[in-house]
C-alpha cells in the first residue's frame, strides 16, 4: 500500500533554515510528481511546492519562493524540502503529498506531516 | 489570483444531508478537489475532478461544480463523517498554483 512518512520537523530560531523528508514506499515513486503542503496550528491547507516525476520541473507557492527548495531522489524513494530563512509564519505541520497520475491536479495520498516550529 | 470561500461550519442531524460549498467566479470552469481532515490526521481526498470518488470512499460522498459554485453532498450523514472538509483548484499551467477553500467544519449533532 502507498506510505509517506515524512521526518526531520523540530524546533528552529528565525532565520534559521531546516530540512525536511519524506520516505515513499508502495508505489512507482519516480513515475510521480509529489507536493508538499503546510498546514499552520488551527489553521487551513496551503501548498508549498511541487517538483515533477523527474525532477525537471519545480514549482513554489510566492509566499517561499527563494527561501524554498524542493528536491528528490528518485533512487531512494526519498522527497526534501529545504527551507531557509525561516519566519514565524513557516510554522506549521509539512505534509508531502503524491499528485493523481494521469496529469491530475488533486493530492491522492498524504503522508502524516512532521511539525516545524520557529521559535527563539 | 482564487479566493475559494467555504462557510466555516455546517451542522447536520445523523442520517440527513450535508452540503459544504466552495465558492469563486467561474469555478464551474476548474476541477475542484474535496478533503476530508479529522483532528490530529492528514486530509484524505473525498471526491476529485468534480464528482469523481476515488476507491473506498463511500458512495454517500459526492460532488458537483458549475457556475460559481461547487458542493460536496454526504447523504446518509454519519458521526464518524465529523470533520473539516477542504475544496482545492489548481490555478491552471499560467498560475501554477494549487489552491485550498477556507475550510468548513461539519458538526453531526
Amino acid at each position: 500500500q502507498v506510505q509517506l512518512v515524512e521526518s526531520g520537523g523540530g524546533v528552529v530560531q528565525p532565520g534559521g533554515s531546516l530540512r525536511v523528508s519524506c520516505a515513499a514506499s508502495g508505489f512507482a515513486f519516480s513515475s510521480y510528481a509529489m507536493h508538499w503542503v503546510r498546514q499552520a496550528p488551527g489553521k487551513g491547507l496551503q501548498w508549498v511546492a511541487l517538483i515533477s516525476y523527474d525532477g525537471g520541473n519545480k514549482y513554489y507557492a510566492d509566499s517561499v519562493k527563494g527561501r524554498f527548495t524542493i528536491s528528490r531522489d528518485n533512487s531512494n524513494n526519498k522527497l526534501y524540502l529545504q527551507m531557509n530563512s525561516l519566519g514565524g509564519d513557516d510554522s506549521a505541520v509539512y505534509y508531502c503529498a503524491r499528485a493523481m497520475s494521469g496529469g491530475g491536479s488533486s493530492f491522492d495520498y498524504w503522508g502524516q506531516g512532521t511539525l516545524v516550529t520557529v521559535s527563539s | 489570483s482564487y479566493v475559494l470561500t467555504q462557510p466555516p461550519s455546517v451542522s447536520v442531524a445523523p442520517g440527513q444531508t450535508a452540503r459544504i460549498t466552495c465558492g469563486e467566479d467561474n469555478i464551474g470552469s476548474k476541477s475542484v478537489h474535496w478533503y476530508q481532515q479529522k483532528p490530529g490526521q492528514a486530509p484524505v481526498l473525498v471526491v476529485y475532478d468534480d464528482s469523481d470518488r476515488p476507491s473506498g470512499i463511500p458512495e454517500r460522498f459526492s460532488g458537483s461544480n458549475s457556475g460559481n459554485t461547487a458542493t460536496l453532498t454526504i447523504t446518509r450523514v454519519e458521526a464518524g463523517d465529523e470533520a473539516d472538509y477542504y475544496c482545492q483548484v489548481w490555478g491552471g499551467t499560467s498560475d501554477h498554483n494549487y489552491v485550498f477553500g477556507t475550510g468548513s467544519k461539519v458538526t453531526v449533532l
